[in-house]
């Protein structure tokens, strides 16, 4: 089935520092989503992206669904210690009669 | 607070054994996903009722299986239970025509 891609698989920064992940998928996407997980915590939905192209901002965190719709990037600018977690990308495969599929997530590391 | 009750937090048994993990999904929310999630394979889907129906089946093991009540709590049950069973499992819940998952806490099965 369909699968996506994420890299770095990990990610050490210092505070202050910008931050990428990427997803990556072989196949065409109909939509991506983010998730970020705080360590000791469950996955909280950051946002949704579904047109071809499409770019969203939240505060410091920019994402991006590219043209051909198989990758997507999430940047975090000036890290801050708050923003360590895992990130992952996870998609929904059809018709919202299944779950969602999850990259293996960036696990960020911020030293202060 | 996502609004997702699951029980117990955490859940030590032996191998061979069955357990019950329970879930509320938020107020209104007909839709209910199990996930696992775990060092090696990350977060997996395994199974999603909506109002009751088995919607979808991810990697789910003929070990486990799921039921979600009238009431809109779901159950998954967990028998001849071995090592690699050993996970985080979330229940995560979405409303009627939403994607956007909210996640519980998680409960910790750890089988010894």
């Amino acid at each position: 089935g369909q699968q996506v891609m994420q890299i770095p698989q990990y990610q050490h920064v210092q505070e202050g520092e910008d931050f990428t992940t990427y997803c990556n998928s072989s196949t065409t996407l109909s939509n991506i989503q983010w998730y970020k997980q705080r360590p000791g915590g469950h996955p909280v939905f950051l946002i949704q992206l579904v047109k071809s192209g499409e770019v969203k901002k939240q505060k410091r965190l920019t994402f991006q669904f590219g043209e051909a719709k198989k990758n997507s990037s999430l940047h975090i600018t000036a890290t801050q210690t708050t923003d360590v977690g895992t990130y992952f990308c996870a998609f929904l495969s059809g018709g919202g009669a299944d779950g969602l599929t999850f990259g293996k997530g960036t696990h960020l590391i911020i030293q202060p | 607070d996502s609004g997702v009750t699951q029980t117990p937090k955490h859940l030590i048994t032996a191998t061979g054994q069955r357990v019950t993990l329970r879930c509320s999904p938020r107020s209104g929310d007909l839709s209910v996903y199990w996930y696992q999630q775990s060092l090696d394979q990350g977060l997996q889907f395994l199974i999603q009722y909506y109002n009751g129906e088995e919607r979808a089946k991810g990697n789910i093991l003929e070990r486990f299986s799921a039921q979600q009540f009238p009431d809109l709590h779901s159950e998954l049950n967990l028998s001849s239970l071995e090592l690699g069973d050993s996970a985080l499992y979330f229940c995560a819940s979405s409303a009627a025509g939403g994607t956007e998952a909210f996640f519980g806490q998680g409960t910790r099965l750890t089988v010894v």
